[in-house]
């Protein structure tokens, strides 16, 4: 069965360094979302990205966060400089579109800022 | 801002037995409500999806209703296992998407 793919699954860093957090959706699925979910906390919606570019996003998305496509395959999720309060488990998730169709999840990525 | 709650927070019950988990939403301005499991340090797995004009989704021994003009929406889980023990989140889909805290469930052997 198709499935959502995110590398690394563990990812450790300093504070104020860069991290690039990389998914692979399902092929075949248009819309890409970003999702945290702080330890203990709600998961909260992040980014959703569609035909390139970025379609809704909320709050929490400020400039220190970027979405890319960079090929057909991969959508990445950049944090500029990391701050502790960026430890969280980071999902990604795709669905065919926006609205009808049930959004598939990664295994996540637990970023550890330190 | 919407506002998805989730009772109860948690939940213990006896194998075999059926049991209801509850969500309620702030802003009835949806497009869909889905139902999630999460299962300790892994990712979420959708359960069901009810379109803002429907009433109610069947998968197998799950059954998820929704009342959009109340706010509310059900997990109905019939003859629950061990295996359903697990993490459940409701989320609604508005412009942006917000998840409710989740009911952990255990079902004891």
């Amino acid at each position: 069965e198709p499935e959502v793919t995110q590398t690394p699954s563990h990812q450790v860093t300093q504070m104020g360094q860069e991290v690039i957090l990389r998914c692979v959706p399902i092929s075949n699925h248009l819309y890409f979302y970003w999702y945290r979910q702080i330890l203990g906390q709600k998961v909260e919606f992040l980014v959703s990205f569609y035909n390139n570019e970025i379609s809704e996003k909320s709050e929490i998305f400020d400039d220190q966060f970027s979405v890319e496509r960079p090929d057909g395959s991969n959508f990445t999720l950049k944090i500029r400089s990391t701050k502790l309060e960026d430890s969280a488990m980071y999902f990604c998730a795709s669905s065919v579109v926006l609205a009808k169709n049930i959004q598939y999840f990664g295994a996540g990525t637990r970023l550890s800022v330190l | 801002k919407q506002e998805v709650t989730q009772i109860p927070a948690a939940l213990s019950v006896p194998e075999g037995e059926n049991l209801v988990l509850n969500c309620s939403f702030t802003d009835s301005a949806i497009y869909n409500l889905q139902w999630f499991r999460q299962d300790p340090g892994k990712g979420l797995t959708s359960l069901l999806l009810i379109q803002s004009s429907q009433r109610e989704q069947t998968s197998g021994r799950l059954n998820a209703s929704l009342d959009k003009s109340s706010g509310r929406s059900t997990l109905y889980i019939a003859a629950s296992q061990p295996g359903d023990s697990a993490t459940y989140l409701c989320a609604v889909q508005g412009n942006q998407f917000y998840f409710g805290t989740g009911t952990s469930l255990t079902v004891i052997p």
